[in-house]
């Protein structure tokens, strides 16, 4: 069963320009949530969404959005970059389970704002 | 202060050396997960746990919900176990994150 795939793993952008990063969870998982990881703030969830539904969002400004497909395949978009934005940006899905819910990260989108 | 408090934040051990890191939370919680985090970003959940203890191969984890605590033990530590390890609260769909315990396992 494949992983959690994020792409791109990489990227270097330009302030004010805007980025889509892409999330593919493991397969029959609807569940699935997005993470920025700083070395200042450290790991932030910033929002969940189940059945193309976002059900929970962290305390971030409207330029981060995101969205979910039928397939469960979801993106996240960061408009207006900022330089505070570069960030390993963490996506995961999760599977409800007889203990509770399980969560499997992909590898991570590592985003540099130049 | 942060909902979710770690210590210690670094910890180098020698090979062999039982491990204690230490997690306490404000929030309300239904689950309380340990990830491990390698260099290079990836990052593995360990344990979920609601209630009482857990073990996997070396790694043990324990919850005390009336004090609102959780630890994580590696017996017998491996250089290979060398990690970042971040405790998780998990309530209501939102995940609050501890700053992570650095370990170093020296040979």
């Amino acid at each position: 069963k494949a992983g959690v795939t994020q792409t791109p793993r990489y990227l270097i952008k330009t302030r004010g320009q805007q980025v889509t990063l892409s999330c593919s969870p493991i397969s029959g998982h609807r569940s699935v949530s997005w993470y920025q990881q700083t070395p200042g703030q450290g790991l932030q969830f910033l929002f969940e969404y189940f059945s193309e539904t976002q059900r929970n969002k962290g305390n971030f400004p409207g330029r981060f959005s995101g969205r979910q497909f039928s397939n469960s395949r979801s993106e996240m978009n960061v408009s207006t970059l900022e330089l505070g934005d570069s960030a390993l940006y963490l996506c995961a899905s999760t599977v409800q389970g007889a203990e509770g819910n399980t969560i499997y990260f992909g590898e991570g989108s590592w985003l540099t704002v130049v | 202060k942060n909902e979710v408090e770690q210590s210690p934040q670094n910890l180098t051990a020698q090979e062999g050396e039982f491990i204690t890191i230490n997690c306490s939370y404000s929030v309300g919680i239904s689950a309380l997960h340990w990830l491990q985090q390698h260099p290079g970003g990836g990052i593995v959940s360990l344990f979920m746990l609601s209630s009482g203890k857990k073990k996997h191969g070396r790694l043990i984890a324990t919850i005390n919900i009336q004090e609102k605590h959780s630890s994580l033990h590696i017996t017998a530590s491996h250089p290979r176990d060398s990690a970042v390890y971040i405790c998780a609260a998990y309530n209501n769909n939102d995940m609050r994150f501890g700053a992570g315990t650095r370990l170093t396992v020296k040979p």
